[in-house]
């Protein structure tokens, strides 16, 4: 079974900039996260999607960062403009449904540097 | 507000030694708690789940711990090898209305010596 897959895995910018980042979670999981791993930190959740649907995005600054996820399959969370304290790891995880005992698998992550 | 810690923030051993990580949280309303590894420049891999129904899970040499009223878990590694060493981070799913994200705590880095 193939497992979650991101891309890029490393990005480096300029502040201001825009970046995009991709995710394709594991076939036939209907919930997927957007975490953003800051150094020396754990994951902290940016956004949680059911199916096609937003289910917990309190913690996504939205001035600047957005995401979507069309079809309810891949995902995409963007940032404009970037800010220094971006740089961050940004996985993606996904899980079988909303179900308490469904396990979150992760994506290898996006690398992000601005500079 | 859950807040998950995770003692000690790093800890070096030499092979063949058990090893105990903790990890405790503040609020015991929790469906579950996970054990994940993390190697330097890699995506994060599930080792344990524990329901909020259990009290441990095993697999191989590891052994996880939940006791849900204090609010603690531990890590259990027995007879550590090189290959051990990497990042251990605790996380728990919160108990609400929508969203089912893990909290996670600041991780145990493990460095085993050969």
């Amino acid at each position: 079974e193939a497992g979650v897959a991101q891309s890029p895995r490393y990005k480096i910018i300029e502040k201001r900039q825009s970046v995009a980042f991709w995710c394709n979670p594991i076939s036939g999981h209907a919930t997927l996260y957007w975490y953003q791993q800051i150094l020396g930190q754990g994951p902290k959740l940016l956004i949680q999607f059911q199916n096609n649907g937003v289910v917990d995005d309190s913690q996504l600054p939205k001035d600047r960062f957005s995401a979507e996820r069309l079809k309810g399959v891949d995902s995409t969370l963007k940032i404009q403009p970037a800010k220094l304290e971006d740089s961050a790891v940004y996985l993606c995880a996904s899980s079988l449904g909303l179900g308490q005992g469904s396990e979150q698998y992760f994506g290898p992550g996006t690398r992000l540097t601005v500079t | 507000k859950q807040e998950v810690t995770q003692i000690p923030a790093a800890l070096s051993v030499p092979e063949g030694e058990n090893l105990v990580l903790n990890c405790s949280f503040t609020d015991s309303a929790i469906y579950n708690l996970q054990w994940f590894r993390q190697d330097p420049g890699k995506g994060l891999t599930s080792l344990l789940l524990i329901q909020s129904s259990q009290r441990e899970q095993t697999s191989g040499r590891l052994n996880a711990s939940l006791d849900k009223s204090s609010g603690r878990s531990t890590l259990y590694i027995a007879a550590s090898q090189p290959g051990d060493s990497a990042t251990y981070l605790c996380a728990v799913r919160r108990v609400l209305q929508a969203g089912t994200a893990l909290i996670f705590g600041k991780g145990t880095t493990l460095s085993v010596s050969s």
